[in-house]
């Protein structure tokens, strides 16, 4: 089945840590996003991708960083610097950047 | 700057009872409407693309519409299966087209 699968789906993290949350996709879209999605709000764009080899910062980029060095791959490292980093992290993909994203199940990440 | 503005935030219906959910946008040119449905601790669920004012696209019991400034979705005789969040978002033409969300309506449909 094509899909997008994110892992793990529950994550803990130490703050001063950084983590990293994964996401593939075998669905042969060229372009890849990360929301992050916290109660009361909508959905807010972190990073995008639209090719191999590149991406841009969304919205709140500050604190994280990825990478596209495969087009089914795109992880999402949440570095220390990010002051509140409790949130659900949301990955998703489009066979080009007009048109409908497809999300996977997210990921919960919580400091303790 | 794009906004989307989603109304009511949460709507309690009886099964059965029609109804419709509002999305308010401004967008400087807009490229696409989109909807989707989201489960609790899931992830969205695309419903529809709206791409011009007059378009109307159907799902079984969902029919979104689209005008220049809004979009409803309207639920006909609704089941409490389709309890969820519907979200609403807008794409932009320009280089960077990203979504635009708006906070999403809570729906819950008691039998």
């Amino acid at each position: 089945d094509g899909g997008i699968t994110q892992s793990p789906k529950y994550l803990f993290r130490k703050e001063g840590q950084n983590v990293t949350l994964s996401c593939e996709q075998n669905l042969n879209h060229d372009a890849m996003y990360w929301y992050r999605q916290d109660p009361g709000q909508g959905l807010r764009l972190i990073y995008y991708s639209q090719i191999v080899n590149d991406f841009q910062k969304g919205d709140i980029a500050e604190g994280y960083s990825v990478s596209r060095e495969k087009k089914e791959s795109f992880p999402l490292t949440v570095t220390s610097a990010q002051k509140n980093p409790t949130a659900f992290y949301l990955c998703a993909s489009s066979i080009r950047t007009e048109k409908e994203a497809f999300f996977g199940q997210g990921t919960r990440l919580t400091v303790v | 700057e794009d906004q989307v503005t989603q109304s009511p935030e949460a709507l309690r219906l009886q099964e059965g009872e029609s109804s419709s959910l509002n999305c308010s946008y401004t967008v400087s040119g807009l490229r696409g409407l989109f909807w989707y449905r989201q489960d609790p601790g899931k992830g969205p669920e695309f419903l529809f693309t709206l791409y011009s004012a007059g378009e109307e696209k159907e799902k079984e019991r969902l029919k979104a519409t689209l005008t220049k400034k809004e979009s409803f979705l309207h639920i006909t005789a609704p089941k409490p299966e389709d309890s969820a969040t519907y979200l609403c978002a807008v794409q932009a033409w320009g280089a960077n087209s990203k979504l635009t969300f708006g906070k999403g309506i809570t729906l819950s449909v008691r039998p």
